[in-house]
């Protein structure tokens, strides 16, 4: 069946610093790719998508490439502020709209 | 346009009740979706709703379950509470058209049984 695996986390930066999440998938056929962020006492919010080979997501200035040859879509941002912590979700979607979810990875940014 | 809503935001119950959870989708999305979250399994899917019908289900007893309403909002159920229920519960709804596979979720409820 269909399956995401995640970066283990927490992972704590400073702030500017580069940030790398790594999500590899398996999946049949082409599915859609997610990244989903979650605050604390809070739902999940979609950060970003990509619908098919190398099409690359972005948003507020996090991207991710959907690498068909590799299962990857890896999250990335140039320089991260204390605002991006959180914890973020790789997720995958099939047509019967049903998302697969990573185990997720916490992320905390200090000043 | 409002986003998804889901009431209550907290409950607290004890072991053999049941509960019902509300989930009110985006404007004009008919697909609505829900998630249990708990630390130790993660985001795992229940069943997904659309026209009234459930067109999907996730890997869960039959003391969980839903329906669906002609105005798309959305109810879920779970009968004879256990200890392991306690979780976050996220509902998400779909749009029509293009973008049918991307979900949007509410602030989901938190359920503690004790």
């Amino acid at each position: 069946g269909d399956s995401v695996t995640q970066m283990e986390g927490p992972v704590t930066l400073s702030e500017e610093a580069f940030l790398t999440i790594n999500c590899t998938y398996t999946a049949t056929g082409y599915p859609s790719l997610f990244w989903y962020v979650q605050y604390p006492g809070e739902g999940l919010q979609l950060l970003l998508k990509a619908t098919k080979a190398d099409d690359k997501g972005s948003n507020k200035g996090f991207e991710a490439t959907y690498r068909k040859e590799t299962t990857s879509f890896h999250l990335e941002k140039g320089s991260v502020q204390v605002s991006d912590s959180a914890v973020y979700f790789c997720a995958l979607g099939g047509s019967a709209r049903q998302l697969t979810f990573g185990s997720g990875t916490q992320l905390t940014v200090l000043p | 346009k409002a986003g998804v809503t889901q009431t209550p935001r907290y409950l607290i119950k004890t072991r053999g009740q049941q509960v019902t959870l509300s989930c009110s989708p985006i404007s004009g999305h008919r697909s609505v979706s829900w998630y249990q979250q708990t630390p130790g399994q993660g985001l795992q899917f229940l069943f997904e709703y659309f026209s009234e019908t459930q067109r999907n289900k996730g890997n869960f007893p039959g003391r969980f379950s839903g329906r669906q309403f002609s105005n798309s909002r959305s109810e879920m159920n779970v009968s004879t509470l256990e200890l392991g229920d306690s979780a976050l519960y996220l509902c998400a709804s779909s749009p029509p058209g293009p973008n049918t596979d991307t979900q949007y979720f509410g602030p989901g409820t938190r359920l503690t049984v004790l």
